[in-house]
């Protein structure tokens, strides 16, 4: 199992440019979801998914879109990049709503210039 | 508003020893989860342990245990046999569920620096 796979690790954007933070599972999980963590903070919600074709916002949404066409992938979008997204984008995903465990990519470390 | 509260931003501990991160919650919600993850400086979030606020006894895994008294909405992370490797962020979060879905609330932070 490769558990909750993201990619790239790392990336670099200019203000204004496009890019998508790639998320996928194999572990057959309905909810999906994404986080940023900012220097000194926990993370927070950023979109979630509570299975295929079904998304919607979490706290902080503005500037962030997302899809999820398959159980296995939840992309996330960003459209226009500004400084103020730099930061460190999870990815996390559970069976269920209570489970006991929820499973967090690797991360991606995001710098916007 | 519910929110998760950790105390304490850096602690020292002597390797071999044990030491408590504390964190506190507070929700009016009768069901949630408590979930502590540890960050490495490599930066991914490792689970390590999980409360119920329905369990009857409080959550163990290896050296990690969680002191849950729920009356006091206080889930305090004991490590036992400190490691050199334990350095690390540690997190505390709960579960907030709503409806079909649930967010993670994480608290600040505590940065464990153990000591040789």
């Amino acid at each position: 199992n490769a558990g909750v796979t993201q990619t790239p690790k790392f990336q670099v954007l200019k203000t204004g440019q496009s890019m998508t933070l790639q998320c996928a599972q194999d572990m057959n999980h309905e909810y999906m979801s994404w986080y940023r963590q900012d220097p000194g903070m926990g993370l927070r919600l950023i979109h979630y998914s509570v299975g295929a074709g079904i998304t919607d916002q979490g706290e902080v949404p503005n500037g962030y879109n997302v899809s999820r066409s398959t159980t296995e992938d939840f992309p996330l979008r960003l459209l226009s990049a500004a400084p103020s997204q730099t930061s460190v984008y999870f990815c996390a995903s559970s069976y269920g709503i209570r489970d006991r465990e929820v499973f967090f990519g690797s991360g991606t470390q995001l710098s916007v210039l | 508003a519910q929110k998760i509260t950790q105390t304490q931003p850096g602690m020292f501990v002597q390797e071999k020893e044990a030491v408590t991160l504390d964190c506190t919650y507070d929700t009016s919600d009768p069901s949630y989860g408590l979930f502590w993850y540890k960050q490495p400086s490599s930066g991914e979030m490792i689970f390590l342990i999980y409360q119920g606020s329905y369990d009857q006894q409080n959550a163990t895994e290896g050296r990690y245990s969680l002191n849950f008294q729920k009356a006091r909405k206080s889930a305090n992370l004991v490590i036992s046999a400190s490691q050199l490797g334990d350095s690390a962020m540690y997190f505390c979060a709960m579960r907030e569920v709503m409806d079909s879905s649930y967010k993670l609330i994480f608290g600040s932070g505590t940065r464990l620096l153990v000591r040789p």
